[in-house]
Parts: C-alpha cells; sequence; structure tokens
C-alpha cells in the first residue's frame, strides 16, 4: 500500500521568498510520486512527477522536487514565490498501478 | 482543448435521496477515474473505467455507491439513500489510457462536485 503525508496544512510565505512544500511517502513498491496543484473552483493541474528517470524533477511555473529515498521524502519548492502560486497543493503517490493516493493538501498564501 | 467537465457544480440534497453526479472526460481519453475529497481528509480513489475493460470498483466505500460509463464516454456517479457522511467533493479524472505503464498515465481532473448532504 502507498500514502503520503504532507507536513503543514497551510503555509504563508512572501512574494519573492522560497517556496517549500515537504511530502514525506511511504510505499511497499518503488513509488511513483506527484505534485498537483488546484487553484479556487478549478481542477487539479499536474505540476510535475517522478517516475524514476531523475531523482530532482523540474515542473511546471518554476517548481522542482527532489526525490530522496534515504529520507521517504519528495518536498516541492520553488525559489521565489509569486502572488499566482497561492493555491493548494497535493502531494500524491501510486505503486504500480492508476490508483492516486493523495495528501491532505497543503493551503499557500502569498503575501505581498 | 475543452478540460474535464462536471455537473452539476454544487448540488444540496437531504439525506435518504439519491443523486447523480456528471462526468465529461476529455475527448479520445480512454481511462476515466472518480476520486472523492472528503473535510480533512485528501483524495481517495473510488472507481476506474479504461476502455470496455470491467471498471475497477475497489474504492466505492458501500453499495449505496454506484458508476456507469457509457459510450466508453460520459460518467455517471449514483449515490443512492445519502448519507451526512457522502458529503464531499467529488472529483473526475480522465486519462489517455494508451501508456504503456499506466501509472505513468497523467490524469487531467475536473472541477469537482461539492455534494451537501443535509
Amino acid at each position: 500500500a502507498q500514502s503520503v503525508t504532507q507536513l503543514g496544512s497551510h503555509v504563508s510565505v512572501s512574494e519573492g521568498a522560497l517556496v517549500l512544500l515537504r511530502c514525506n511517502y511511504s510505499s511497499s513498491v518503488p513509488p511513483y510520486l506527484f505534485w498537483y496543484v488546484q487553484y479556487p473552483n478549478q481542477g487539479l493541474q499536474l505540476l510535475l512527477k517522478y517516475t524514476s528517470a531523475a531523482t530532482l524533477v523540474k515542473g511546471i511555473n518554476g517548481f522542482e522536487a527532489e526525490f530522496k529515498k534515504s529520507e521517504t521524502s519528495f518536498h516541492l519548492t520553488k525559489p521565489s514565490a509569486h502572488m499566482s502560486d497561492a493555491a493548494e497543493y497535493f502531494c500524491a503517490v501510486s505503486g504500480n498501478d492508476y490508483k492516486l493516493s493523495f495528501g491532505a493538501g497543503t493551503t499557500v498564501t502569498v503575501r505581498a | 482543448g475543452a478540460g474535464v467537465s462536471q455537473s452539476p457544480s454544487n448540488k444540496v440534497t437531504e439525506k435518504g435521496k439519491d443523486v447523480e453526479l456528471r462526468c465529461d472526460p476529455i475527448s479520445g481519453h480512454t481511462a476515466l477515474y472518480w476520486y472523492r475529497q472528503s473535510l480533512g481528509q485528501g483524495l481517495e480513489f473510488l472507481i476506474y473505467f479504461q476502455g470496455n475493460s470491467a471498471p475497477d470498483k475497489s474504492g466505492l466505500p458501500s453499495d449505496r455507491f454506484s458508476a456507469e460509463r457509457t459510450g466508453g464516454s460520459v460518467s455517471t456517479l449514483t449515490i443512492q439513500r445519502t448519507q451526512q457522511e457522502d458529503s464531499a467533493v467529488y472529483l473526475c479524472a480522465s486519462s489517455t489510457g494508451t501508456s504503456g505503464w499506466r501509472f505513468l498515465d497523467t490524469q487531467y481532473f475536473g472541477p469537482g462536485t461539492r455534494l451537501t448532504v443535509l
């Protein structure tokens, strides 16, 4: 079985500051990991995914995440926050099938 | 192009009533998924359709929940005799279904239907 835990349900950052969203996973098989973003009244949009090709994954909108097996982590970062980054972010994991297991989500607010 | 659409966007119903939630996947996508997001919970998988194969219903929480997909396109999730614990946002997603590794298919999500059971 696979699961993820997102640390922190709410993160507040200043515009231009580093965004760091934490995700730890548990998986009985090699995991495939995803970060999704959800803007208000919109569907989830894939930011990036880890498929074992490279441990540092770059996604859209300047986000990236690093897979660390030793720490069972897949934290999401962005060097400089923009007001448009305000949204809810979900980490997800799958094993060797299509069922995504999502974390509870982290809401990001960006202060001007 | 058009994304995944869901209707209604909001549904308020009384306990014991039946409800139907609709999902229109991206045209040409053969795989369709339903998820549920309850208050304070992460999204949980409900059901998966792939082409003409038998659906994977392993995530449905009870026999009050059912889903069908007509013509390989539109899907309807039906909840019978709704209970207050059914209140949640129901999300539909679709993917091309063409990847040899199904878990690598990117799932495209709709905006969801918020169901409130009074």
